[in-house]
């Protein structure tokens, strides 16, 4: 059935240094691929998300491709700050039967 | 601010006990979804519904059942309730097509004593 593969955190990482986090899916056909993520104290809230092959979602300096010849969605930052500390998730493509987890996610801490 | 409503925020019990989550979708939304998030299982989809029907079923324990009323509001009730139920429980709302972003609220945190 589909499903994702998300890198497993935690991952540490100083104030403007590059951040990638790896996502690789399989699914029948290309459906829509997205990230979350979670804050501290918070739910969860969408950061990007790509509907098709070779589209480039972007949002508060993330950008990921879906990537059709690796089905991948890596995530990625070029200059991180304190704030993008949080939990990120790889959201895995809605299946037929609607079923989905989104697993543990990557924890991401950000040091000044 | 999601637009997705829960409550309560906090919930306190004891072991054996019987509590109800509730959820109030954004605006237009008619899919609802729950999810339980603990430390060692990472965020888990326990239950969908679309427009007050049952549309998919995750890892949902048979303790725990939940309905969306004709008001689209959904309730998620947990009983026998274990020390290992908990754990923060988050409803998420989405439009009619499986691509539609998720909204999440901001979550229920229960504690089992």
């Amino acid at each position: 059935g589909d499903s994702v593969t998300q890198m497993e955190g935690p991952v540490t990482l100083s104030e403007e240094a590059f951040l990638t986090i790896n996502c690789t899916y399989t699914a029948t056909g290309y459906p829509s691929l997205f990230w979350y993520v979670q804050y501290p104290g918070e739910g969860l809230q969408l950061l990007l998300k790509a509907t098709k092959a070779d589209d480039k979602g972007s949002n508060k300096g993330f950008e990921a491709t879906y990537r059709k010849e690796t089905t991948s969605f890596h995530l990625e930052k070029g200059s991180v700050q304190v704030s993008d500390s949080a939990v990120y998730f790889c959201a895995p493509p809605v299946s037929n039967d609607y079923k989905l987890s989104f697993g543990a996610g990557t924890t991401v801490t950000v040091r000044a | 601010d999601s637009g997705v409503t829960q409550t309560p925020k906090h919930l306190i019990t004891a072991t054996g006990q019987r509590v109800t989550l509730r959820c109030s979708p954004r605006s237009g939304d008619l899919s609802v979804y729950w999810y339980q998030q603990s430390l060692d299982q990472g965020l888990q989809f326990l239950i969908q519904y679309y427009n007050g029907e049952e549309r998919a079923k995750g890892n949902i324990l048979e303790r725990f059942s939940a309905q969306q009323f004709p008001d689209l509001h959904s309730e998620l009730n947990l009983s026998s309730l274990e020390l290992g139920d908990s754990a923060l429980y988050f409803c998420a709302s989405s439009g009619r097509l499986s691509t539609d972003t998720q909204y999440f609220g901001p979550g229920t945190r229960l504690t089992v004593l």
